[in-house]
């Protein structure tokens, strides 16, 4: 079975600082990991994704994240935050199976 | 390019009711998945339709059906709905075969809400 784990429900920063979203997984085998955005009554946005290539992988919009298999990890970052960004995030993880989300993180941007 | 597109926007039932929601993929996809986002989760695969054919299922009960068209667009249908059904029901499209998964692209959501 996969699963992923959001590591924060909630995340707050202010504009033009840096942004961690944390994501840990679990796979019995080399998964593909998605991170999507959804911004409030809209649906899903694919940010970037991790398929066995490259383990840093860059997303729409600065977003990007590293795939570190020993630490099961895939965290999202951006080196500066826009008031933009605010919205919902998910990492989710597949093997080419149904898609299997993380409850969520909400990012808080201050201005 | 449309993209996937879903109807209605909005839909208010009463408990017991029946409800068909409506999903148009993007150019070019085959392959219809449908998903239940209830309020502060996220989303949770229904089941998967490809070539007019269920494919894959979910933990979801029979009361959940769905159909998929010869172009290739789908319908999700709930029976007997309960207060628990209301959400935001996604509905995914993406090319067959190997990469039904991978190349996903979901469209803007019905939001169900039963009363």
């Amino acid at each position: 079975a996969q699963s992923v784990t959001q590591l924060d429900s909630h995340v707050s920063v202010s504009e033009g600082t840096p942004v961690l979203l944390r994501c840990n997984y679990s796979s019995s085998y080399s998964p593909s990991l998605f991170w999507y955005v959804q911004h409030p009554n809209k649906g899903l946005q694919l940010l970037l994704k991790y398929t066995s290539a490259a383990t840093l992988v860059k997303g729409i919009n600065g977003f990007e994240a590293e795939f570190k298999k020993s630490e099961t990890s895939f965290h999202l970052t951006k080196p500066s935050a826009h008031m933009s960004d605010a919205a919902e995030y998910f990492c989710v993880v597949t093997r080419n199976t149904p898609l299997v989300f993380g409850k969520g993180t909400r990012l808080s941007v201050i201005a | 390019d449309a993209g996937v597109t879903q109807s209605p926007t909005h839909l208010i039932k009463t408990r017991g009711q029946q409800v068909t929601l409506r999903c148009s993929p993007k150019s070019g996809h085959d392959t219809v998945s449908w998903y239940q986002q209830a309020l502060g989760q996220g989303p949770q695969f229904i089941f998967q339709y490809y070539e007019e054919e269920e494919r894959q299922r979910g933990n979801f009960p029979d009361r959940f059906s769905g159909h998929q068209f010869p172009n290739y667009s789908s319908e999700l249908n709930v029976n007997a709905l309960l207060l628990g059904d209301s959400a935001l029901y996604l509905c995914a499209s993406s090319p067959g075969g190997g990469r039904a998964y991978i190349e996903q692209f979901f469209g803007p959501g019905t939001r169900l809400t039963v009363l």
